[in-house]
């Protein structure tokens, strides 16, 4: 299994509260991702970075934000929670095209499960 | 643009039977092609993929997917269901380029009854 850790694991908070989820990846893995899951719409991008400090949105990424300072870690940020917010979101990783390791595969953390109330 | 389309949120089949699982995909640059399985309260973990090689692809559990250009399909089979094969299955398309980005399905609850 692809060492990747998201925490926390499960939240509930309030609204207009803020929340930071952290994922953490042992792979050195170049590509990091933050996705939501919700019943209906599978899974849907955020926000994702391809390097340290570098990053990009994806097709749902207005009230988040994400950073990354280290390869390691990727944290996804949302600024004021909404009710609509409420997900479980997901982090994955996949290594650099052209690097010995690559493969196409995006792997997948645990997840982590936000109630906001 | 890439998108995926799965046919049937939820699919029930009795154990020992053909599993069907439906994906359609739209893509303007040849596709690479996956097939995740989530059960409950876990992450994702990869079945299979189609990278431009066979076009009958094995993967794990028992499952396989065929790659059809002309019917821009990536069904999921398997030709015997056993009870452990119930959970969320999803398909998703690469979209191209060097991040990797994937388009998910919504994906398709598979229930096998005893």
């Amino acid at each position: 299994d692809a060492g990747i850790t998201q925490s926390p694991r499960h939240k509930v908070t309030e609204t207009g509260t803020p929340v930071t989820l952290r994922c953490h990846q042992t792979e050195n893995h170049r590509y990091m991702y933050w996705y939501r899951q919700d019943p209906g719409h599978g899974l849907r991008l955020i926000h994702y970075s391809y390097g340290v400090k570098d990053t990009d949105k994806g097709e749902v990424s207005d009230g988040y934000s994400v950073s990354r300072s280290k390869t390691e870690d990727f944290l996804l940020t949302l600024e004021s929670a909404t009710s609509s917010q409420t997900s479980v979101y997901f982090c994955a990783i996949s290594a650099e095209a052209g690097k010995k390791e690559f493969e196409e595969t995006q792997y997948f953390g645990p997840g982590t499960r936000l109630l906001v109330l | 643009a890439q998108s995926v389309t799965q046919l049937g949120s939820h699919v029930s089949v009795s154990e020992g039977a053909l599993v069907l699982l439906r994906c359609n995909y739209s893509s303007s640059v040849p596709p690479y092609l996956f097939w995740y399985v989530q059960y409950p309260n876990q992450g994702l973990q990869l079945l299979l993929k189609y990278t431009s090689a066979a076009t009958l692809v094995k993967g794990i559990n028992g499952f396989e997917a065929e790659f059809k250009k002309s019917e821009t399909s990536f069904h999921l089979t398997k030709p015997s269901a056993h009870m452990s094969d119930a959970a969320e299955y999803f398909c998703a398309v690469r979209t191209g380029g060097a991040t990797n980005k994937l388009i998910f399905g919504t994906g398709t609850l598979l229930a096998v009854q005893p």
